[in-house]
């Protein structure tokens, strides 16, 4: 019940296209999903999060758009650049005391001059 | 801008011994987190802490590890007699009242 499954695993696309990676959730009691972008031996970095109240959240060339029913939620990433090339993770969380992050499986983006 | 930091980047250390990784949460923070990520595997959470207790663990935080914040700024965690499959990046984070988790570099953890 707290799994989230993200996907592709991998992405290749050329610089100026679009960028879509997916996630799905189990726990509907989730609260908050944020997008992790995370470059080789560093941490992951907040990149934009979305509350189950609105269903799209724009920040710049990324955007989340999320589905409460279906349970999915997708980040969409503009004019893609070469310097976006990174791992990509979608999490979940409850707002509670621990508010712990369960994390999807990460996509690994390369965009292509 | 503030950031969490964590020291030392890399720590190479034997089977059976004890090792301590340190973290500087944001200072402002009021919740503290361990994760860890093996090596082009997913981010796991380790635990949280909060108010100076543990509010959350998971499976993988058993008897081995523990968690302090022996002062006002330091956030730490121990594990007590390392296995070769406790080697992983090992991360800080930390968050105000508010949603966002800010994430520390990490500390590479290689046990040999």
């Amino acid at each position: 019940q707290q799994q989230v499954k993200q996907s592709p695993q991998s992405l290749i696309v050329q610089k100026g296209g679009i960028s879509i990676i997916n996630c799905a959730y189990e726990n509907t009691a989730f609260d908050y999903f944020p997008w992790y972008q995370q470059f080789p031996g560093k941490g992951p970095a907040l990149l934009i999060a979305i509350r189950p109240d609105v269903s799209e959240k724009k920040e710049g060339r990324f955007t989340i758009s999320f589905n409460k029913s279906a349970k999915q939620f997708s980040l969409h990433i503009m004019d893609s650049q070469p310097g976006d090339s990174a791992t990509y993770f979608c999490a979940a969380s409850l707002h509670n005391a621990g508010n712990m992050l369960t994390f999807g499986g990460g996509t690994r983006l390369m965009v292509k001059p | 801008e503030p950031e969490v930091t964590q020291t030392p980047s890399h720590q190479v250390t034997q089977m059976g011994q004890e090792v301590i990784l340190r973290c500087v949460p944001i200072s402002n923070h009021l919740y503290f987190y361990w994760y860890r990520q093996i090596l082009g595997q997913k981010v796991e959470f380790l635990v949280s802490f909060y108010n100076n207790e543990i509010s959350e663990k998971s499976e993988i935080f058993d008897d081995q590890f523990s968690v302090e914040r022996p002062d006002g700024s330091n956030f730490t965690l121990k594990i007590r007699s390392t296995k070769l499959e406790d080697s992983a990046m090992y991360f800080c984070a930390s968050k105000s009242a508010s949603y966002e988790q800010y994430f520390g570099p990490g500390t590479r953890l290689t046990v040999t």
